[in-house]
């Protein structure tokens, strides 16, 4: 039953590789969402996907940064050429529909750029 | 811009009541949200606030004042496990997404026996 769920938990890279998240919404869930937290920071934006509409990338730090969704469904975030500031802790949310409802996160990724 | 601030830090006793206050300037308010995140977890939902007044749920209390970019969260009857980051989160319809949130960077709460 679940909740939302993210994998990897931790993930150690070297400077310059790729890496991909995954986030496995609640089932039903239209809404997701990615944010970030840095350490000493609070969560920041990245994107956002509502149902089959376009993406809000607005978020996203760097062309760095992209996100799909597949089906409707889970959503993978990837870093292309990983740099030192990307460390932190990369959160996946969701919730029934884009507005007025309570976000459900997962618990998260801690990504380690070294 | 965007702008949400609370305290860093606060410590307090079992038993005690704790406020935890929250000031934002937004380009436009949609509701305020209150999570709890234990060190390592997932931020979890406390309170949602998007009147003015006060919410009562158990022993957490939120309330809102949208004239002046004003919230706290009231913890009663602390208990140890009440030791955590409390963050104030806003939703702003004219920032991006629209339905994102925007957080502040958290009030680490500790208490003590």
């Amino acid at each position: 039953g679940a909740g939302v769920s993210q994998s990897p938990s931790n993930k150690v890279t070297e400077k310059g590789k790729d890496v991909e998240l995954r986030c496995d919404p609640i089932s039903g869930h239209t809404a997701l969402y990615w944010y970030r937290q840095s350490l000493g920071q609070g969560l920041e934006f990245l994107i956002y996907f509502q149902g089959n509409s376009a993406p809000d990338k607005s978020g996203l730090p760097s062309d760095r940064f992209s996100a799909e969704r597949t089906g409707g469904s889970v959503s993978t975030l990837t870093i292309q050429r990983t740099q030192q500031e990307d460390s932190a802790v990369y959160l996946c949310a969701s919730s029934l529909q884009g507005s007025g409802n309570e976000q459900f996160f997962g618990p998260g990724t801690r990504l380690t750029v070294l | 811009g965007q702008n949400i601030d609370q305290p860093t830090e606060m410590t307090a006793t079992e038993g005690a009541i704790v406020q935890i206050n929250c000031t934002y300037q937004t380009s436009g308010f949609n509701g305020l949200f209150w999570y709890q995140q234990h060190a390592g977890e997932a931020p979890t939902f406390l309170s949602y606030n998007v009147l003015d007044g006060l919410e009562e749920k158990g022993r957490f209390s939120s309330f809102l004042s949208r004239s002046k970019g004003y919230s706290y969260l009231l913890l009663k009857e602390l208990q140890m496990k009440d030791s955590a980051s409390y963050l104030c989160a806003v939703r702003d319809p004219y920032n991006q997404a629209g339905t994102a949130l925007i957080f502040g960077k958290g009030t680490t709460l500790s208490v003590s026996s």
